[in-house]
C-alpha cells in the first residue's frame, strides 16, 4: 500500500514562528497536495504539486510556501505563524486522477 | 469549474438503521466521483468511486453509492449501520479539465448511535 507519512500528528507553535510541515511519500508519485481542514468549511487547497521544483498555488496560498526539492517530499511553510492558521493540515499523493488520492494522518497544528 | 454539495452537515442514526449521505456536484464535463471517510484524528481513506460503466458502486465496509447523470448526484448507502461507521464522510469530485485536482464537499458527520 502507498503510504503518505506527516511527520508530526500534533504541534504547538507560537504566533511568528517559522513552522515546516513535512510529508513524505513512498509510492513514487508524481502529485502531491497540502491542504487544510477546518469544520464546515471541509478541506481547502493550499498548494500542490505535479512534479519535482514544481509548485502551484491553490484555492488560500495566502501566508504558506511550499517546497518540494525531491519527488518523495513535499513541504509545507508557514513563514510567519498566526493564530487563524490553527487547523489540521493534510498531505495527498496520487498517481493519477483515477486512483484518487493517498492522505497522510494529518497534523493538527495550533498557533498560540 | 466543478464544485460539491453535501447537503446534510450531520446524520445521527440508530445501529442498524439504513442510511444515506446525499452528494450532488456541479459540472459541465463529465466526472469522477469518490467518497472518503475520516476516522477522529485520522487522514481521509477512499470509500469508494466512480469512473464509468455501471452507476452503482459497491466499496468498503458495506458502504454502496449511485451514480445519477440527469439529477447530477452521487449519494452514499448503506443497508444497516454499525458504531464503527460513526466517522467524517467526504465527496469527492474531479474531471479530465482539473489537472489533478479534487475538489471536496464540507463532509457530513455520521453519528451511530447504540
Amino acid at each position: 500500500d502507498v503510504k503518505v507519512t506527516q511527520s508530526s500528528r500534533y504541534l504547538v507553535k507560537r504566533t511568528g514562528e517559522k513552522v515546516f510541515l513535512e510529508c513524505v511519500q513512498d509510492m513514487d508519485h508524481e502529485n502531491m497536495f497540502w491542504y487544510r481542514q477546518d469544520p464546515g468549511l471541509g478541506l481547502r487547497l493550499i498548494y500542490f504539486s505535479y512534479d519535482v521544483k514544481m509548485k502551484e498555488k491553490g484555492d488560500i496560498p495566502e501566508g504558506y510556501s511550499v517546497s518540494r526539492e525531491k519527488k518523495e517530499r513535499f513541504s509545507l511553510i508557514l513563514e510567519s505563524a498566526s493564530t487563524n492558521q490553527t487547523s489540521m493540515y493534510l498531505c495527498a499523493s496520487s498517481s493519477g486522477q483515477i486512483y484518487g488520492y493517498t492522505f497522510g494522518s494529518g497534523t493538527r497544528l495550533t498557533v498560540v | 469549474a466543478q464544485s460539491v454539495t453535501q447537503l446534510d452537515s450531520q446524520v445521527p442514526v440508530f445501529e442498524e438503521a439504513p442510511v444515506e449521505l446525499r452528494c450532488n456536484y456541479s459540472s459541465s464535463v463529465s466526472v469522477y466521483l469518490f467518497w472518503y471517510v475520516q476516522y477522529p484524528n485520522q487522514g481521509l481513506q477512499l470509500l469508494l468511486k466512480y469512473l464509468s460503466g455501471s452507476t452503482l458502486v459497491k466499496g468498503i465496509n458495506g458502504f454502496e453509492a449511485e451514480f445519477n447523470k440527469s439529477q447530477t448526484s452521487f449519494h452514499l448507502r448503506k443497508p444497516s449501520v454499525h458504531i464503527s461507521d460513526t466517522a467524517e464522510y467526504f465527496c469527492a469530485v474531479t474531471a479530465w479539465n482539473t489537472g489533478n485536482q479534487f475538489y471536496f464537499g464540507t463532509g457530513t458527520s455520521l453519528t451511530v448511535i447504540p
